[in-house]
Formats: structure tokens, C-alpha cells, sequence
């Protein structure tokens, strides 16, 4: 079955520890994003990555770090997380039809973060 | 000005209705158009891509006007299950991998 996955789906945690959401595909799709989603102001994209060892910084990348040395796998850091990093977070990949010039994209299931 | 901006609602409509939303962008540059569905604390799934000449899937059709910017999204003969957020996303280009998008716009579908 084609999916994203993350782990943890869950997780609460205190100011300064670092932690790790993992981001897996099972597509071979060359292109992942994270995204986090707050109240009242819709998903915002954080890192992206176009292929591996290659990534770039969306909208809002302050405060986290990502990688992507294998093609199905592209983690998401939070080297000392804070408050302001709770959120809900989404993992991401995309397929290209060039045909249609369109990406659709497979979102993962999803993380609540909670930092105290 | 947002990017992408759509009315939050929420629509709430009975059964059988037919209802119609609206996304306003602002880059003329945008080529992609999609409307993504977004359930309750789940992960947002794609409803359909918007073409230029419109297209239609069973009760829901996309519209796209370039000339004022917006594309559009029509529910018709509601159901309950239809009850979610729909979110509109705009990108520049197929293969840009930077899509923008709307905060959603709420419907709720009552019997």
C-alpha cells in the first residue's frame, strides 16, 4: 500500500530537548516536504527537499533542521524545541506528472507536538 | 495581501444541497490549482486537480479563472459525509514543490 508514515504520532516534550520526527514513503518519490498547521493560519511549509542530499528552506524553517540521505526517509530536527513549536506536523511527498505538469501530493497521517 | 486567502465559513448546508466555494490567489504566475479535503485532525487528502477548462468528479466540479484569479469548487446533492475542510493550493509550476495554501474553508452538512 502506498503511504507516508511518521512517528511518533504523538509526542509531548520540555524546552531544550531535542527530538526527531521521522518521515517515511514507500513511492520513490524524489520530492518531501514537512509542514505544520496552527489555528487560524493553515499549513505552512518548513523544509523541502527535491531529492536526496538536497533541501531548502520553506516558509517558516526557524528553529528546525532537516536530512535526507535516502530517498524514502527525510526527518525532521528540533535541536531545542520551544513553546512556539507546538503544533500539529505533517510529512509530505509528491509524485510529478509531466504530462500534466502537476505534483499531487501524499500527506502523512501526521504528529501532535506538544512542548512544555 | 495572503497569497491565497478563501472565506473560513463555515458553510452549513442541509443535505442535498448544492454549494459552492471560491479561492482568490495572487500570483498571476501560479500554474497548479488543486482543492484538498481536510478531515478533522486527519492529514488533508487531494479532492481533485483544477484544469483550465474546468473538470468534473461525480458531484464536485473545479473551475478555474485566470483572468480574475480564482478558482472554485462545487458540491452538488450534499452529503453528510461531504462535511470537512476543504483546502484550495496554489503553486507556481508543476515541479516547483512550493504549493501555498488556503486556510481551508469549513463545511458542515446537516441532515
Amino acid at each position: 500500500e502506498a503511504q507516508v508514515t511518521q512517528n511518533p504520532r504523538y509526542l509531548i516534550t520540555v524546552t531544550g530537548k531535542k527530538l526527531t520526527v521521522t518521515c517515511s514513503q514507500n513511492m520513490n518519490h524524489e520530492y518531501m516536504s514537512w509542514y505544520r498547521q496552527d489555528p487560524g493560519l493553515g499549513l505552512r511549509q518548513i523544509y523541502y527537499s527535491m531529492n536526496v542530499e538536497v533541501t531548502d528552506k520553506g516558509d517558516v524553517p526557524e528553529g528546525y533542521k532537516v536530512s535526507r540521505k535516502e530517498k524514502r526517509n527525510f526527518p525532521l530536527i528540533l535541536e531545542s524545541p520551544s513553546p512556539n513549536q507546538t503544533s500539529l506536523y505533517f510529512c509530505a511527498s509528491s509524485s510529478y506528472d509531466r504530462g500534466r505538469d502537476q505534483e499531487t501530493q501524499y500527506f502523512g497521517p501526521g504528529t501532535r507536538l506538544l512542548v512544555l | 495581501r495572503k497569497e491565497v486567502e478563501q472565506d473560513p465559513g463555515p458553510f452549513n448546508v442541509p443535505e442535498g444541497a448544492t454549494v459552492a466555494f471560491n479561492c482568490t490567489y495572487s500570483n498571476s504566475a501560479s500554474q497548479s490549482f488543486f482543492w484538498y479535503r481536510q478531515d478533522c485532525r486527519k492529514e488533508p487528502k487531494l479532492l481533485m486537480s483544477v484544469y483550465s477548462s474546468g473538470n468534473e468528479d461525480g458531484r464536485f466540479t473545479a473551475q478555474l479563472n485566470r483572468a480574475s484569479q480564482y478558482i472554485s469548487l462545487l458540491i452538488r446533492d450534499s452529503k453528510l459525509s461531504d462535511s470537512a475542510t476543504y483546502l484550495c493550493v496554489v503553486s507556481l509550476s508543476g515541479g516547483s514543490y512550493i504549493p501555498t495554501f488556503g486556510r481551508g474553508t469549513s463545511l458542515i452538512v446537516h441532515p
